[in-house]
């Protein structure tokens, strides 16, 4: 079966740096997707990883190592919005976007 | 702006009350997906519509689903609700499934409450 692994929650302080690592195992691969999705709204696209290495877009940068599997997102200078749920999603052989739970990020000041 | 709008945002419905949520896109994308969306959990994808094309999931109960009477529109259907279909429904839309970088595009999602 297909699986994305993600740790189910969070916490970090406003301000510094969180890593949330996933990791995944799918009928192919085309393409790693990170959303944010705050507490009772629609995800928003945040970073998109198709070959291994680092992406960097403001505060956020998304890693990806195809040959094992894994992504991490991470995320720097932390603010109090950033607080949200944080879903990894993997396009498979299909082009069928597999989601994880998501992983929940708590912010202390 | 070009977006993705649902209506209502929440929707309350009596058990076994057939209801309609309604999913429309201004992005002119070719392709639009319904998910069911449970608190803590991965949006679980129930179809898609690429173009006209309606496309099941396997494991989607024949108690939901979905028109696309137009590019713009989209409805899903749930004939009989139950008390475990109260979720949160996602509308997201995409240029091309099959594209590089093509993301989805989500509309706020509708609250679905059965009592």
């Amino acid at each position: 079966g297909q699986n994305i692994d993600q740790p189910t929650e969070m916490t970090a302080t406003e301000g510094a740096i969180v890593q949330i690592n996933c990791t995944y195992q799918t009928s192919g691969f085309n393409g790693l997707f990170w959303y944010q999705q705050h507490a009772g709204e629609a995800p928003t696209f945040l970073s998109y990883n198709v070959l291994d290495g680092l992406e960097e877009k403001g505060r956020f940068s998304s890693f990806l190592s195809r040959s094992k599997g894994y992504s991490y997102l991470l995320l720097k200078e932390l603010q109090m919005k950033d607080s949200a749920s944080y879903l990894c999603a993997v396009r498979d052989s299909n082009y069928q976007l597999i989601w994880g739970a998501g992983t929940k990020l708590i912010i202390k000041p | 702006d070009a977006m993705v709008i649902q209506n209502p945002r929440y929707q309350v419905t009596q058990f076994g009350k057939p209801v309609t949520l309604s999913c429309s896109q201004t992005l002119n994308h070719n392709v639009m997906y319904w998910y069911q969306q449970k608190s803590s959990q991965a949006p679980k994808l129930l179809f898609h519509y690429y173009d006209k094309d309606f496309n099941n999931e396997a494991d989607t109960p024949d108690n939901f689903q979905s028109r696309r009477p137009n590019t713009s529109f989209c409805f899903l259907d749930i004939r009989s609700p139950g008390l475990g279909d109260a979720a949160m429904y996602l509308c997201a839309t995409s240029r091309d499934r099959r594209g590089g970088q093509e993301t989805q595009y989500f509309g706020p999602g509708t609250r679905l409450l059965v009592l």
